[in-house]
């Protein structure tokens, strides 16, 4: 069965300083990992896709398949980071996107 | 253009009512997803629809739960005989082409079951 961790319920850090949102992950075949995001009042929203090795708003994650993580990382943390964050894990053969519980991560002025 | 939409965005109801919860996905998507959000449980998966059918309803979590998609577009989540544990908040989210493709979602709608 797959699986997504997220250690982190809350996480705080200083303006300006790194951040790194943890996600574990479970899953017999090759991965496809996704970041959501979810601000303030807002609808939940695609941040980043392993796929396209993108980096959106400064964030960016790697796959390391040897320990099963796909962690989201940003080296200068901004206060509209503040928000909810989802590791998500899409299993291709039922086209099911299984959600981690989510990160708090709130920025300190 | 428009987004995702779900109504109603509040539903208060008593133990043991039938509530239905409507999705209107963006046009010209061909996939619907329905998660429920529990308060310190992440987004739990409900079912999916590729068109009108659903090839995996396993994350329903009990037969009072049901759902059906017609002409490739609105859906609802029926739950029958509602219980207090029924209580999320139930988004709803649509996919033009493939997996790999964004899904968007709704705002979602508070259900809260007295």
């Amino acid at each position: 069965a797959q699986r997504v961790t997220q250690p982190e319920k809350l996480l705080s850090v200083f303006k300006g300083a790194p951040v790194e949102l943890k996600c574990n992950y479970s899953y017999s075949g090759s991965p496809e990992l996704f970041w959501y995001v979810q601000y303030s009042r807002q609808r939940l929203q695609l941040l980043l896709r392993h796929i396209s090795r993108e980096s959106i708003k400064g964030f960016t994650a790697d796959l390391n398949k040897g320990e099963t993580s796909f962690h989201l990382k940003k080296p200068f943390a901004q206060e509209e980071d503040s928000a909810m964050y989802y590791c998500a894990l899409l299993n291709f053969g039922n086209e099911k996107l299984t959600f981690g519980t989510g990160t708090r991560l709130t920025i300190i002025p | 253009g428009a987004g995702v939409s779900q109504s109603p965005s509040n539903k208060v109801t008593e133990k043991g009512k039938d509530v239905e919860l409507r999705c209107d996905p963006i046009s010209g998507h061909t996939a619907l997803y329905w998660y429920r959000q529990s308060l310190g449980q992440g987004l739990e998966f409900l079912i999916y629809f590729q068109g009108n059918s659903a090839p995996d309803k396993s994350g329903l979590p009990s037969d009072r739960f049901s759902a059906e998609r017609t002409g490739g577009s609105v859906s609802t989540l029926t739950i029958q005989r509602t219980q207090q544990e029924d209580s999320a908040v139930y988004l709803c989210a649509s996919r033009e082409g493939g997996g790999t493709d964004t899904q968007y979602f709704g705002p979602g709608t508070r259900l809260t079951v007295l």
